[in-house]
């Protein structure tokens, strides 16, 4: 069935650096990539989202960048701020029936 | 988060129990979810609804029954649950309105029920 990898599991930063966590799918029909962040005691919240027609699309400090022939999708944040410490998650879906395949999950901590 | 709801926000319970959990949108979505959410793994999809019809049930064991009224209300009944069934319950809605499954939108998520069988 298909699958989403997501690398790494947890990544720690400085405030101000930059942030990049990866996914990869499996299934080459997918054609759209969420990303949702999930802060503590919460439910994921859509952050941004890409469609296989684009490479790249970019909402202030957040981009994903979707290379289709190698299947991977990537999340940019740059100027990081403590506040962006939180749970991402990808996502991929071939428009069937709103079915999403997510990663495994990236555990962001951003230090003052 | 006010446009989807749950309720309970935390539930405890023992494996005898009969309860249900809650959720309702308030966006005018016509398809709802119910995933489950492990720690350390990803998020499982149990259940879809679209206009109130069931299109998914993702080999779902029996002691979870769902319940779609109408396409702003979600139930999840549990009976006789497992302490490994114990897990972040979380509804979500999106906008769907292909009854044949090829639009796909974007899922909106409650806050979830976190779920303790005893």
């Amino acid at each position: 069935g298909e699958n989403v990898e997501q690398h790494p599991s947890t990544l720690s930063v400085q405030e101000g650096d930059s942030a990049v966590i990866k996914c990869t799918y499996s299934d080459s029909a997918s054609n759209y990539f969420p990303w949702y962040k999930q802060e503590l005691g919460k439910g994921p919240q859509l952050i941004i989202d890409i469609r296989s027609n684009v490479g790249e699309k970019k909402d202030q400090r957040i981009a994903v960048t979707l290379n289709k022939t190698a299947k991977h999708f990537s999340l940019h944040i740059t100027e990081t701020q403590p506040e962006d410490s939180a749970v991402y998650f990808c996502a991929a879906s071939k428009n069937q029936g709103g079915k999403l395949i997510f990663g495994q999950g990236t555990e962001l901590s951003v230090k003052p | 988060e006010t446009g989807v709801t749950q309720t309970p926000r935390h539930l405890v319970m023992g494996m005898t129990n009969k309860k249900s959990l809650k959720c309702e949108q308030h966006l005018g979505h016509n398809a709802m979810y119910w995933y489950k959410q492990s720690a350390k793994k990803p998020l499982e999809l149990m259940f879809v609804y679209n206009f109130k019809e069931q299109t998914e049930n993702n080999s779902v064991p029996s002691r979870f029954s769902p319940e779609c009224p109408n396409s702003s209300h979600l139930f999840l009944h549990l009976h006789t649950l497992q302490p490994e069934d114990s897990a972040l319950y979380l509804c979500a809605s999106s906008p769907d309105k292909a009854s044949g499954g090829d639009s796909t939108d974007t899922q909106y998520f409650g806050p979830g029920t976190r779920l303790t069988v005893l």
